[in-house]
């Protein structure tokens, strides 16, 4: 059973390509997000939706846009990739209120681009 | 605006060393604090977490204590094993930020037999 999954685990593509990444969580949860880590294991936080609205948009290339069909799914669609997009990206969901719930994480969608 | 300071790594221990991941935040309200497993190759995994001063949060050996006066959370075991090779991520969360996450850059550790 598991409770956030992403699809695909890994993603080698050339520069210039357009990808998505599709994440899915059963846990009922209403808020959900998009992290990018790099090779040195640096989490930057990159959107967060809560019941299918965008609330946060870190400063992040508009080539990247989540799209949510609904507050199960949080897909990421990347155009015109370029080197530098290279790393592992995940996704995560939380109950939005209270605070002190944690987030779950997917096991992370490595993308190589050429 | 909030944020998590953590030690830098990597950090290689001796199994059954003790050992001590500081981290210490900035926050306007009141927070939640966490502390997150990231074995290779996998994604986070929450370890322990504690929700007001004075909490402590254990889990698998692990323990870490909310620390208002010095705001701090630091995690500690008392005998680190060749399976906790991992890197540890110190989080905070608080509601006037919407729950939004902020975490440190993490500590990679390393446990050799």
């Amino acid at each position: 059973d598991t409770a956030v999954s992403q699809t695909p685990k890994y993603l080698v593509t050339q520069m210039g390509n357009d990808k998505s990444i599709k994440c899915e969580q059963n846990l009922g949860h209403d808020t959900m997000y998009w992290y990018k880590q790099d090779s040195k294991k640096f989490l930057k936080i990159m959107f967060s939706y809560n019941n299918k609205e965008l609330i946060i948009n870190e400063t992040v290339p508009n080539r990247f846009s989540p799209k949510s069909p609904d507050k199960a799914h949080l897909n990421l669609h990347i155009n015109s990739l370029e080197l530098g997009d290279s790393a592992v990206y995940f996704c995560a969901s939380t109950q939005g209120n209270p605070p002190w719930n944690e987030q779950f994480f997917g096991p992370g969608t490595r993308l190589t681009v050429l | 605006g909030d944020s998590v300071t953590q030690m830098e790594g990597p950090v290689t221990l001796s199994e059954e060393a003790f050992l001590t991941i500081n981290c210490t935040y900035t926050a306007t309200g009141y927070p939640s604090l966490f502390w997150y497993v990231q074995y290779p190759g996998e994604g986070l995994q929450l370890l322990l977490k504690a929700t007001k001063a004075d909490d402590k949060g254990s889990n698998k050996g692990f323990e870490a204590t909310y620390r208002k006066e010095t705001t701090s959370f630091h995690l500690e075991k008392g005998s680190v094993q060749v399976s906790d090779s991992a890197v540890y991520f110190c989080a905070l969360s608080e509601l006037d930020t919407g729950n939004q996450f902020y975490f440190g850059t993490g500590t990679s550790l390393t446990v050799i037999p």
